[in-house]
């Protein structure tokens, strides 16, 4: 069963840095694109970031560029997300997901974690 | 920049049928369909335009035209009350996701 669980989400003061991590099992993590899609409160869905399988490519919304940094640890079956620089309008629940198609930086998702939330206030 | 537009509610009796359409400006690439109830991670409903995944039940269906793609839901349920989101990718590849949709089971 593939299983995306998020973490490290909480309180951060405007201008502070936070690093969210997705602990992936049940499929060869190593295989797939992966990406982080973020849900302010009340709103819509808004993509982050996503990844390449070894790590060599990484794209980004305008709104993070220059501010996070996607990355990824294949050994730990792990995704990352640096967050520096935290504005109010970043506060949100952040999911990290997992295309159904390996190698594929275009496919659907098809698994999702299950959130960490992220709250940007002095 | 690439927007995908979707009406922000729909309203359904219970049993009848449901449309949510998504337009955008270049919907060239395939669309994908999302349910999210409150509180809750989405869930794929559609892929590739008009794929149902596994699990999925046949009330749910998609379809395509020129730059606007459907989700239709037939006989709809309480259960189907929720939010629906579009998705698909921009010219450089990267995913957008359209603006929502509200379904309310009447």
């Amino acid at each position: 069963e593939v299983q995306l669980v998020e973490s490290g989400g909480g309180l951060v003061q405007p201008g502070g840095s936070l690093r969210l991590s997705c602990a992936a099992s049940g499929f060869t993590f190593s295989s797939y694109w992966m990406s982080w899609v973020r849900q302010a409160p009340g709103k819509g869905l808004e993509w982050v970031a996503n990844i390449h399988q070894d790590g060599s490519d990484k794209y980004y919304v305008d709104s993070v560029k220059g501010r996070f940094t996607i990355s990824r640890d294949n050994a730990k079956n792990s995704l990352y997300l640096q967050m520096n620089s935290l504005r109010a309008e970043d506060t949100a629940v952040y999911y990290c997901a997992r295309p159904r198609v390996p190698y594929s930086s275009s496919a659907a998702f098809d698994s999702w974690g299950q959130g960490t939330l992220v709250t940007v206030s002095s | 920049s690439y927007e995908l537009t979707q009406p922000p509610s729909v309203s359904v009796s219970p049993g009848q049928t449901a449309r949510i359409t998504c337009s955008g400006n270049a919907l060239q690439q395939y669309a994908y369909w999302y349910q999210q109830k409150p509180g809750q991670a989405p869930v794929l409903v559609i892929y590739k335009d008009s794929e149902r995944p596994s699990g999925i039940p046949e009330r749910f269906s998609g379809s395509s035209s020129g730059t606007t793609v459907t989700l239709t839901i037939s006989g709809v349920q309480a259960e189907d009350e929720a939010d629906y989101y579009c998705q698909s990718t921009d010219s450089s590849g990267t995913y957008v996701f359209g603006t929502g949709t509200k379904v309310t089971v009447l």
